[in-house]
């Protein structure tokens, strides 16, 4: 099952570099942010997540950087691997409940070796 | 580690049948949700459920649109007369519900609908 498109944004890296893939969300009261993985005919995958009150969060190998000024998120992968290659999404929890998540349009990963 | 189960992984109907998609959420978790995706596009958000009603839906998640919880572990999205453009993956999700904000929605692995 395919859950990504042809005019998804594409990020190529090496296996070994460091990977960051960037977000732009859309709602400044927002307070609750996650990065999930798609591959290829799965759902999201969570990988990280981080609250307003924090402008960084570091995990195994990725680290999320919160922008709040220019609403802006980052992932950090350290050390890309093949099994990395998929599709990042940001999502934000906009207020007025813990609820829906409002999803980023998603970064394709392809990593090479 | 639990997750969050979907049947049918792919589901081909007619235009105008109705469709159940079903989902068995993670067994301790509270909250639950439906989210779709149509092909090349982005994940939205469609409704949630919490104490067996429905807390909050979108503008897609019309009348012909609907979500029980028929038993304790079994939650379902029928779609009463499908149009093409319901055509997509759609996900469950599920969360515990506890307190703290930081409480992570787990996604199925998604159930394709083609309508034809």
């Amino acid at each position: 099952g395919e859950s990504v498109g042809l005019h998804l944004p594409t990020l190529s890296v090496q296996e070994g570099d460091n990977s960051i893939i960037n977000c732009a969300y859309s709602n400044s009261a927002s307070d609750y942010f996650i990065w999930y993985k798609q591959e290829s005919g799965k759902g999201p995958q969570f990988i990280i997540d981080i609250r307003s009150n924090m402008d960084k969060r570091q995990g195994q190998r990725v680290t999320v950087l919160l922008n709040k000024t220019v609403k802006h998120l980052s992932l950090q992968i350290a050390a890309t691997q093949p099994g990395d290659s998929a599709v990042y999404f940001c999502a934000e929890n906009p207020p007025g409940g813990y609820n829906k998540l409002i999803f980023g349009a998603g970064t394709r990963l392809a990593v090479h070796p | 580690e639990p997750e969050v189960t979907q049947t049918p992984s792919h589901q081909v109907t007619q235009m105008g049948q109705e469709v159940i998609l079903r989902c068995v959420p993670i067994s301790n978790h509270l909250y639950f949700y439906w989210y779709r995706q149509i092909l090349g596009q982005k994940v939205e958000f469609l409704v949630s459920f919490y104490n067996n009603e429905i807390s909050e839906k979108s503008e897609i998640f019309d009348d012909q649109f609907s979500v029980e919880r028929p038993d304790g572990s079994n939650f379902t999205l029928k779609i009463r007369s499908t149009k093409l453009e319901d055509s997509a993956m759609y996900f469950c999700a599920s969360r515990r519900g506890r307190l703290a904000i930081t409480d992570t929605q787990y996604f199925g692995p998604g159930t394709r609908l083609t309508v034809l």
